[in-house]
């Protein structure tokens, strides 16, 4: 079976720090582009990073370019979610996908950002 | 960036109906366009890639269309299990963005 499991969310003070991470299965993860996409809360759907093959390409939304690093290890069919500078706004249910059109999608893991 | 503008953001609809929603793009994205549906509490579901291709598994109830700038997804006989949100995304260029949702409901 073809999945993403993400894991690593909970509920930190502003400036803090979390890393998610992303346990792929069932496919080639090493040939796959990876990506993270978020959901505020009532809020639609964000592309957040995402990561090619090789980690050679990186690319992130405006709003947390500095503040947060996508990265992957091929050899652990794993993808990580780097997240410093934490802001209220970054609240939000974090979904790790394969691919640019993005499938299948994890269950997701949500960041809390509070004081 | 490539703005994505849905429509309409929610509708009403019978069990049966044909249900079109629309999205159109800020600038052309040839057919890099997929569609997903998402219910309540749960992650999004992919449905179509390419404008147009059906994922496995989807019912052949859905289809979509398009090209350019304009695309549309259609759903030819609504059934129970098809209330939901439906998002449209774009994966020609980054930032990959998407379109504001339109929520499904019951009439």
């Amino acid at each position: 079976e073809v999945q993403v499991v993400e894991s690593g969310g909970g509920l930190v003070q502003p400036g803090g720090s979390l890393r998610l991470s992303c346990a792929a299965s069932g496919f080639r993860f090493s040939y796959s582009w990876m990506s993270w996409v978020r959901q505020a809360p009532g809020k639609g759907l964000e592309w957040v990073a995402n990561i090619n093959q090789d980690g050679s390409e990186r690319h992130y939304v405006d709003s947390v370019k500095g503040r947060f690093t996508i990265s992957r290890d091929n050899a652990k069919n794993s993808l990580s979610l780097q997240m410093n500078g934490l802001r209220v706004d970054d609240t939000a249910v974090y979904y790790c996908a394969r691919g640019l059109m993005f499938d299948p999608w994890g269950q997701g893991t949500l960041v809390t950002v509070s004081s | 960036d490539i703005q994505m503008t849905q429509s309409p953001s929610s509708l009403s609809a019978s069990v049966g109906d044909r249900v079109t929603i629309t999205c159109r793009a800020s600038q052309g994205i040839g057919n890099s366009l997929a569609w997903y549906q998402q219910k309540p509490g749960k992650a999004p579901k992919s449905l179509i890639y390419g404008a147009s291709i059906l994922l496995s598994g989807v019912p052949s109830t859905f289809s979509g269309s398009g090209s350019g700038t304009d695309f549309t997804l259609t759903i030819s006989s609504l059934q129970p299990e098809d209330f939901a949100t439906y998002y449209c995304q774009q994966y020609n260029s980054h930032p990959l963005t998407f379109g504001g949702g339109t929520k499904v409901e019951i009439k």
